[in-house]
Parts: C-alpha cells; structure tokens; sequence
C-alpha cells in the first residue's frame, strides 16, 4: 500500500530563513507521481508541483525548489528567503497510476509558520 | 481563469438530515474526485469518476453516503442521515487523464460540513 509521511507537524522559521520541508513516500509500483500543495490559512488547496517517478530532476521555481530522490523514498520542497505569505500548511502526495487521474495519497501535513 | 466550483461553501445541519453537496469541475476535465478532511485523519479519497462513471468508492461509507455524477458539469455527494461525525471539509478536485501533463489535480474550495 502506499503511504507518505511528513514527519515535521510544524516549523516556525523568521522570516527570510530557509526551510526545508520534508516528506517520504512508500510504493510498490515503479510508475508514480508525486505532488505538493498548499492550504493557506483561507483553506483552499493551491497546487505546486508535480513530479513523476522517472525524472529525478530537481526543479526550481523562484524561491521554491525540489528535491526528488529515489534512492531514498524522498521528495523534499525547500523555500529560500521565507516571508510571511508562505506561511500554509503544505501537503506532499503521492499517486501510484495515472498520474494523478487516480486518487491522490497524502501525508498529514507541515504547518509553516513564517514570523515577520 | 478555470477553476472547480462547489457549493455550499458552508452548511451547518441536524444529524438526521440529509445533505447535498455539488461540484462544478473544469471544463474539459475528465475525472472527478471527492476527498474529505478532518483533523484527525487528514486528507482522504471518498470516490472518484472517470468519464462520469464510477471507478472507486472505497474510501466511502456505503451505508449513508452517495456519490453521483449527472452529467459532465456537475458530480453530486449526498449523505443520508448526516451524524456528527460527518462533520468535515469535503473537496472536489478535477484532472484529465490519458495524456502526459494532465493528470494534474485540481481543488475547489471545499464545503465546510457541521452536523449538530
């Protein structure tokens, strides 16, 4: 069965810092994606990204930037120079066919909390 | 801008009551999921629908809740009789399987449930 676990309940960083939030995943298929989204405090859920099993790549985008690797069941998401706005909770997921047409697999969640 | 609309976005009722619940997913989106979050369990897969058919309700419980989709613009999530512990954020979420790139999915921006 698949799982994902986002050991960190909550960070709280100054602003400006960087924060590194961690999620593994489990699976049994060699074919899989995994995504992140973030649920600000309005509560909606804002997509991020989404990575599939066969493109180990990190990718950047502005401050934001991911880092997936197989070797370790790992797909962390780091934010350089915080600010109060990234403050969310932020969810990694995992979907092991179809990527993504099927049902997505969450973690519980990181709760970032950003001081000004 | 497209986006999956829900409605309502609140509803407090009785347990006993039937509730109804409905999602408007992106034009052109093939799947239709529903998910429920609660603190205590996190985000969860309730069902989902592929060219409106049902492919997976597992993650529902058959006795009160129902899930239906009457047409391409409109999935539909009924429980009867709501009980308390009902009570939750449900989400629907759209995506469009079958081709690489699209299998990304996205949220509405829930309806929050209280069942007195």
């Amino acid at each position: 069965a698949q799982k994902v676990t986002q050991a960190q309940t909550e960070i709280s960083v100054v602003e400006k810092e960087d924060v590194t939030l961690d999620c593994v995943y489990e699976t049994r298929d060699t074919t899989y994606y995994l995504f992140w989204y973030k649920q600000p405090p309005s509560g909606e859920l804002v997509f991020l990204i989404r990575r599939n099993s066969f493109d180990e790549q990190n990718e950047i985008s502005g401050r934001y930037s991911w880092n997936f690797q197989k070797s370790t069941s790992s797909f962390n998401f780091t934010i350089t120079a915080s600010q109060v706005v990234d403050s969310a909770v932020y969810f990694c997921a995992l979907s092991e066919a179809g990527g993504g047409a099927d049902g997505l697999t969450f973690g519980k969640g990181t709760h970032l909390i950003i001081q000004p | 801008d497209a986006r999956v609309t829900q409605t309502p976005r609140h509803k407090v009722t009785e347990m006993g009551q039937e509730v109804t619940m409905r999602c408007q997913p992106i034009l052109g989106h093939n799947t239709v999921f529903w998910y429920r979050q609660t603190m205590m369990q996190g985000l969860e897969l309730l069902a989902y629908f592929r060219n409106r058919a049902p492919l997976d309700d597992s993650g529902m419980p058959k006795d009160r809740f129902s899930a239906e989709m009457p047409d391409a613009t409109l999935a539909t999530l009924k429980i009867q009789p709501s009980e308390p512990r009902d009570s939750a954020v449900y989400f629907c979420a759209s995506g469009r399987s079958g081709g690489v790139g699209q299998e990304t999915q996205y949220f509405g921006p829930g309806t929050r449930l209280l069942v007195l």
